[in-house]
């Protein structure tokens, strides 16, 4: 049983490049989540979906960033004209709707904008 | 979902039970305690949870006082691997409906080191 991957796990960009990072939940399971984590802070939650939908987006998904997840197993979180101040580590989580919906992390996707 | 107030460190000798406190004195009844710890540059590994009697598996044991408005994640036998950032949640039991069940609130966290 894989757990939850991540890719790139670090990536290096310059200011105004556009960036996408991919997460593969666990397998089945139907919930998706991304957060935030910037040094020293605890993750902030930036959105979820369930299956394919997108149910919840933080007000720190700013409209430079897009989520997806077309075929409900697979995401993407694009992050356009990227800024300094989005260098973060960027977790992926996924859980099972159906069975107390304990989420289950990724190893991270560390993004640094020179 | 209800806030957490955590210790902001704490340390433990290597082979002896790390208690690691938490107080959610405004948790609701549908609310659940969960813990999770982060070791550096990891994503966060889900430890356990409960909702209102004490709970153990392999890695920890879960203790929630019986008004609720506390727990003590209990780490048995502390090694040097045990070393995190350990995070107390509350979060709304799923099957309670609305949207806003899903995510997780992470605060500041304490950090254990578990020392020789």
């Amino acid at each position: 049983d894989t757990g939850v991957s991540q890719d790139p796990r670090h990536k290096i960009t310059k200011r105004g490049q556009n960036v996408t990072f991919r997460c593969d939940p666990i397998s089945e399971h139907n919930r998706l989540y991304w957060y935030r984590q910037t040094l020293g802070q605890g993750p902030e939650f930036l959105t979820y979906f369930q299956n394919e939908a997108q149910l919840e987006k933080s007000r720190l998904l700013s409209d430079r960033f897009s989520a997806e997840r077309p075929k409900g197993s697979f995401s993407t979180l694009e992050i356009q004209r990227t800024e300094q101040g989005d260098s973060a580590m960027y977790l992926c989580a996924s859980s099972l709707v159906y069975h107390t919906d304990t989420q289950y992390f990724g190893p991270g996707t560390r993004l640094t904008v020179l | 979902d209800a806030k957490t107030t955590q210790p902001t460190s704490m340390d433990c000798a290597e082979g002896r039970a790390a208690n690691l406190p938490c107080n959610h004195s405004t948790i609701s009844g549908n609310e659940y305690v969960y813990w999770y710890r982060q070791i550096h540059s990891q994503g966060p590994q889900y430890i356990i949870h409960g909702l209102k009697n004490n709970e153990t598996n392999e890695m920890a044991s879960l203790i929630i006082t019986e008004d609720r408005k506390s727990s003590t994640l209990i780490l048995p036998h502390a090694t040097l691997r045990d070393t995190a950032v350990y995070y107390c949640i509350v979060r709304v039991d799923p099957d309670a409906g609305g949207t806003s069940y899903g995510k997780l609130t992470f605060g500041q966290g304490t950090i254990l080191t578990v020392h020789p």
